[in-house]
């Protein structure tokens, strides 16, 4: 079965320090991994994908997340946050082979001045 | 701005009452995706049409159907509307070569249906 954790429901954090945000996967198959950002009122942002290439990924918005296989995670990073980067962000998985995308819980990010 | 455009924005209906919500896919997009997103929950997935056949589904009840046109655009039809279906209803477009193709999907601002 196809599934994804995210290992914390809310984060806090000062602005100018770094953000982790961490998920962890499960997927009989090759899977892509996703991670999307959803402020207020607003549709879902792709911030980065992993899709077999290199196992670090580069996003927007300064956002990078590692592919760890041997752990079963992508946690999501940044090395130092701003006030905008409060928001719902969401682990994503799509098992190969399937269409659907199958979404964590959402971890809330607060930054604090 | 994804280009993905859905409407209504906020829809109020009573319980047992039906309900239609519209999808305008990203320009050149084939595939239209539907999911539920619950409040204080992750999105789930309702179905996906590809080329105006559905092409998987969630774990929703048949009163949840659909339609895609042949412009690509979709509309979500929900009959018999129960309590448990208040929540934001996003569709996401992408261009996808069928079979699961890992393509990227691009979402709408989503339409909050509240059942009363």
């Amino acid at each position: 079965a196809q599934s994804v954790t995210q290992l914390d429901s809310h984060v806090s954090v000062s602005e100018g320090t770094p953000v982790l945000l961490r998920c962890n996967y499960s997927s009989s198959y090759s899977p892509s991994l996703f991670w999307y950002v959803q402020h207020p009122n607003k549709g879902l942002q792709l911030l980065l994908k992993y899709t077999s290439a290199a196992t670090l990924v580069k996003g927007i918005n300064g956002f990078e997340a590692e592919f760890k296989k041997s752990e079963t995670s992508f946690h999501l990073t940044k090395p130092s946050a701003h006030m905008s980067d409060a928001a719902e962000y969401f682990c994503v998985v799509k098992p190969g082979g399937y269409n659907k995308l199958i979404f964590g819980a959402g971890t809330r990010l607060a930054v604090h001045p | 701005e994804t280009g993905v455009t859905q409407s209504p924005t906020h829809l109020i209906k009573t319980r047992g009452q039906q309900v239609t919500l519209r999808c305008s896919s990203q320009s050149g997009h084939n595939t239209v995706s539907w999911y539920q997103q619950a409040l204080g929950q992750g999105p789930q997935f309702i179905f996906q049409y590809y080329r105006e056949e559905e092409n998987g589904r969630g774990n929703f009840p048949p009163r949840f159907s659909g339609l895609q046109f042949p412009n690509y655009s979709s509309e979500l039809n929900v009959n018999a509307l129960e309590l448990d279906d208040s929540a934001l209803y996003l569709c996401a477009s992408s261009l996808d070569g069928g079979g699961g193709a890992k393509n990227i999907q691009y979402f709408g601002a989503g339409t909050r249906l509240s059942v009363l």
